[in-house]
C-alpha cells in the first residue's frame, strides 16, 4: 500500500547536536510539507516543497533546515538553533499544492531534548 | 489571509449520543474546508472535505459536515457516538487567493464515555 513513512518514531536530542529526522512517501506525490505539533496549538509549518530541489519556508522554519534531492524524501534536520525542538513532527505530502487537496500524513516522529 | 476557530478544546459525550463538534473558518475568497482525525500519538487522517460541490458533505466513519456560508461555519457532527470515536479532530480551511497551504485549527479532543 502506497504511504508516507517517518523514522525514527522516537529521537533523543542532546542540547547542541543536529538530528534529522527522516520522511519517504511512494504515492508519487509532487508536494511534501513538514508540520510541528505542540499540546493545544495545533499544527504549524515548518518547510514545504513542491518540486524536487525547491522548497518554501513556513511559519516556523527558523532553526530547522531542509532537502528536495529526490521526488520520495523530504527529510528535516532540527539543528541546534533551534532551542525548544522537543514537540511531534508531522510529515505530509499531497498531489500537488492545489487547494482541493487533502493531505496524507505519515505517522509522525516525538522528538525529546535530553 | 485565511483563519480556523474550533470551539472548544474539549468535547466530551456518551457512547451513543450525538457528536457536534465546531468549527469557524475566516478566508476572503471561496473556502476549501477539511476535517482530520488523530489517534494518540498516530498522524491526521482525512475524514471528509468540502470543495463547492455539495454542502452536505459525508466522510468515513459515519462523520458528516455542512458548510454554512452564511454562518462561516463547518461543523463535525455523527449521529452516535462510539468508543472508538475518542480522538482529536482539526478542521483545515485553504483557499486560492494564497499559497493554498491550508490552516489547521488547534484541535478538539472528543472523549466518549461508556
Amino acid at each position: 500500500d502506497g504511504g508516507i513513512t517517518q523514522s525514527p518514531k522516537y529521537l533523543f536530542r542532546k542540547e547542541g547536536q543536529n538530528v534529522t529526522l527522516s520522511c519517504e512517501q511512494n504515492l508519487n506525490h509532487d508536494a511534501m510539507y513538514w508540520y510541528r505539533q505542540d499540546p493545544g496549538q495545533g499544527l504549524r509549518l515548518i518547510y514545504y516543497s513542491q518540486i524536487v530541489n525547491d522548497f518554501q519556508k513556513g511559519d516556523i522554519a527558523e532553526g530547522y533546515s531542509v532537502s528536495r534531492e529526490k521526488k520520495e524524501s523530504f527529510p528535516l534536520t532540527v539543528t541546534s538553533a533551534q532551542k525548544n525542538p522537543t514537540a511531534f513532527y508531522l510529515c505530509a505530502s499531497s498531489p500537488w499544492t492545489g487547494p482541493n487537496y487533502g493531505y496524507t500524513f505519515g505517522s509522525g516522529t516525538r522528538l525529546t531534548v535530553v | 489571509a485565511q483563519s480556523v476557530t474550533q470551539l472548544g478544546s474539549h468535547v466530551s459525550v456518551s457512547e451513543g449520543a450525538l457528536v457536534l463538534l465546531r468549527c469557524n473558518y475566516s478566508s476572503s475568497v471561496p473556502p476549501y474546508l477539511f476535517w482530520y482525525v488523530q489517534y494518540p500519538n498516530q498522524g491526521l487522517q482525512l475524514l471528509l472535505k468540502y470543495t463547492s460541490a455539495a454542502t452536505l458533505v459525508k466522510g468515513i466513519n459515519g462523520f458528516e459536515a455542512e458548510f454554512k456560508k452564511s454562518e462561516t461555519s463547518f461543523h463535525l457532527t455523527k449521529p452516535s457516538a462510539h468508543m472508538s470515536d475518542a480522538a482529536e479532530y482539526f478542521c483545515a480551511v485553504s483557499d486560492t487567493g494564497g499559497s493554498y497551504i491550508p490552516t489547521f485549527g488547534r484541535g478538539t479532543s472528543l472523549i466518549v464515555h461508556p
